[in-house]
């Protein structure tokens, strides 16, 4: 039984494209991130929604847009990709919208953008 | 912004042998997690270990914190193959950590050699 699971695994698309990867907790948690690991293995916090309601949006171009459309499910949204996209990018949950709680992570989605 | 970094960046023993890596932070925190990450998966939690504690084990880790000099430790004894991943240790944004999110640093990459 998949925990946290995101689809594509591996999504290449070409400069200015618009796409999208989802994910699905099974969990029952209350709340979901969205982190981006680049090159250097650095990952970085960029959305966290508690019962679907948006509590941190990062410093993100707002090119990137979350939808949650139930507290299972966290998709991340992309217009106009740039080459500085490309990157994995995490899908984690955890039971609550506080920091004693460990993060469950889904297996990531590498991104490259052409 | 970053607030733990972890040390080394990487290092590589032979199996059987201990592995050591240290965190570094800047601000007080609540609780400090360490978390493995294989080649091309996702983040897994490892042990969490909360400001009023100076020690915690769990199987073959030892976790210790240190909250006069801002550090801790993850000890890996008897150490195996299958250990080897990049390591990271993740605590509360500064200010805490009421929106749920964790703060990451680098992370030590760890090869164990048969």
């Amino acid at each position: 039984d998949t925990a946290v699971s995101q689809t594509p695994k591996y999504l290449v698309t070409q400069m200015g494209n618009d796409k999208s990867i989802k994910c699905e907790q099974n969990l029952g948690h209350d709340t979901m991130y969205w982190y981006k690991q680049d090159s250097k293995k650095f990952l970085k916090i960029m959305f966290s929604y508690n019962n679907k309601e948006l509590i941190i949006n990062e410093t993100v171009p707002n090119r990137f847009s979350p939808k949650s459309p139930d507290k299972a499910h966290l998709n991340l949204h992309i217009n106009s990709l740039e080459l500085g996209d490309s990157a994995v990018y995490f899908c984690a949950s955890s039971p609550r919208d506080y920091s004693y709680n460990e993060q469950f992570f889904g297996p990531g989605t590498r991104l490259t953008v052409l | 912004s970053q607030q733990g970094e972890e040390d080394p960046q990487a290092l590589s023993i032979q199996e059987g042998e201990n592995a050591t890596m240290n965190c570094s932070y800047k601000t007080s925190i609540n609780n400090l997690q360490w978390y493995r990450q294989n080649s091309g998966r996702g983040l897994v939690h490892l042990i969490l270990i909360r400001s009023n504690e100076r020690e915690k084990h769990s199987g073959r880790l030892r976790v210790t914190l240190d909250t006069s000099k801002k550090s801790s430790s993850l000890l890996i004894t008897a150490s195996r193959a299958a250990d080897t991943a990049s390591y990271f240790c993740a605590t509360p944004p500064p200010g805490g950590g009421s929106q749920g999110n964790l703060i990451f640093g680098k992370g030590t990459k760890l090869s164990v050699k048969p």
